[in-house]
């Protein structure tokens, strides 16, 4: 089985300010990990994601991740938050069913964040 | 390419009554499933297909029918609305291996009285 922890539902920074969003994963083999962003009112985006390789992963908008396997973590930062990064961010882990090999995507509760000016 | 389209994008439903929502992409993704948002409980699998005809059982899948016939075409349908079924919905697709990315749909924010 597999789950997802983000810590904190709401995170509120200052503009300017480092962005830390948690995330840690429960899974009994190595997952690929996703962080999806969800502006108001639209669906979901991806934001990263790790499959194999590098740990340190980039993504749009300043973002980065570091895939961390000893602290089952998979945590998202920005050094300098901008206001229109307010939006909800949701990480994710995703398996291969036994089924063809296709994904099984477990999301995190999501986490809001919000920018003040 | 228009991606994940979904409508409507917004339901109001009286309790008992069964409606369609309708998710289409164009990307030739084998791979299409339907979640629900709830608040403090992140997206959670309804439904999901493999491929034209083949569909199987999400987390929540209890109050919900779903089919393929196409591979652009993956259709919801509440049976009998309930007002627990409230919820925004969201269709994906990806090429279905587990590194793929899922595309979203905008949603459809259904309401059950």
């Amino acid at each position: 089985a597999q789950s997802v922890t983000q810590l904190g539902s709401h995170v509120s920074v200052s503009e300017g300010a480092l962005v830390l969003l948690r995330c840690n994963y429960s899974s009994s083999v190595p997952p690929y990990l996703f962080w999806y962003v969800q502006y108001p009112n639209q669906g979901l985006q991806l934001l990263l994601k790790y499959t194999t390789g590098a740990t340190l992963v980039k993504g749009i908008n300043g973002f980065e991740a570091e895939f961390k396997k000893s602290e089952t973590s998979f945590h998202l930062t920005k050094p300098s938050a901008h206001m229109s990064d307010a939006a909800e961010y949701f990480c994710a882990v995703s398996l291969a069913l036994s089924f063809g090999g296709y994904q099984k995507v477990t999301f995190g509760i999501g986490t809001k964040l919000q920018v003040i000016p | 390419n228009a991606g994940v389209t979904q409508t409507p994008k917004f339901q109001v439903l009286k309790t008992g009554q069964s409606m369609t929502l309708q998710c289409a992409q164009d990307m030739n993704h084998e791979y299409m499933s339907w979640y629900r948002q709830d608040p403090g409980m992140g997206l959670r699998l309804i439904h999901y297909s493999v491929g034209a005809g083949i569909t199987d059982q999400g987390e929540v899948p209890n109050g919900y029918n779903v089919s393929r016939s196409t591979t652009e075409d993956f259709p919801l349908r509440l049976l009998s609305a309930a007002p627990s079924q409230t919820s925004v919905y969201f269709c994906a697709s990806s090429y279905g291996g587990a590194q793929e990315t899922q595309y979203f749909g905008p949603g459809t924010r259904l309401l059950v009285l």
